[in-house]
């Protein structure tokens, strides 16, 4: 089965600087990406994903890259603000799947510090 | 406007105690699912329903067993509850069939003594 690895599991970096944050994934059905932010006290919301046929999505200040050779994909957060302090989940499914074949990876908690 | 709502938010159980967690969402959505979460293992998928009626395993399916009777509502029962499955539980629904989004909600903290 699909195995997802993120790294890395604590981030802080000051308001204003870039946040990066990786994933690795092993099954190369895989095509579809998400990533999922969760706030203190609340469940997931999905922030951007990227399917194969694209190598790189931005909405705003989030942008996500797609390296299906190397089999790794990125969430970049440029001009990180105080709201942006969580936990960020990236996943990795193969499209012709149902949502029950998402594997999650383990999760990193990015600070933004003033 | 609630989306997907689960109760209770937190429950305490003894070690061997049975309970059951309800799951309500209000889109109109034909997929739901159970999740727990745990520190440093992300989410991981319990079991899962693709319509009112059905159910299927996921990952971790071994202690849980769940219900679909209604299409807004999904169960997820403990029968004898485990140390091991002190947990957060998130439940989730979404629209699609093939990947897509997972509108999940708060979560329910449980923890077995």
């Amino acid at each position: 089965g699909e195995n997802v690895e993120q790294h890395p599991s604590t981030l802080s970096v000051q308001e204003g600087d870039s946040a990066v944050i990786k994933c690795t994934y092993s099954d190369s059905a895989s095509n579809y990406f998400p990533w999922y932010k969760q706030e203190l006290g609340k469940g997931p919301q999905l922030i951007i994903d990227i399917r194969s046929n694209v190598g790189e999505k931005k909405d705003q200040r989030i942008a996500v890259t797609l390296n299906k050779t190397a089999k790794h994909f990125s969430l970049h957060i440029t001009e990180t603000q105080p709201e942006d302090s969580a936990v960020y989940f990236c996943a990795a499914s193969p499209h012709t799947g149902t949502a029950s074949k998402l594997t999650f990876g383990t999760g990193t908690r990015l600070q933004v510090t003033l | 406007n609630a989306g997907v709502t689960q109760t209770p938010k937190f429950r305490v159980l003894k070690t061997g105690q049975s309970m059951t967690l309800l799951c309500a969402q209000d889109m109109n959505h034909e997929y739901m699912y159970w999740y727990r979460q745990d520190p440093g293992m992300g989410l991981r998928l319990i079991h899962y329903s693709v319509g009112e009626g059905t159910t299927a395993k996921g990952e971790v399916p071994d202690g849980y067993n769940v219900s679909r009777l209604k299409k807004q509502n999904f169960l997820l029962g403990l029968e004898s509850a485990a140390p091991s499955q002190t947990s957060v539980y998130f439940c989730a629904s979404s629209v699609l069939v093939s990947a897509g989004e997972l509108f999940f909600g708060e979560g329910s903290r449980l923890t077995v003594l």
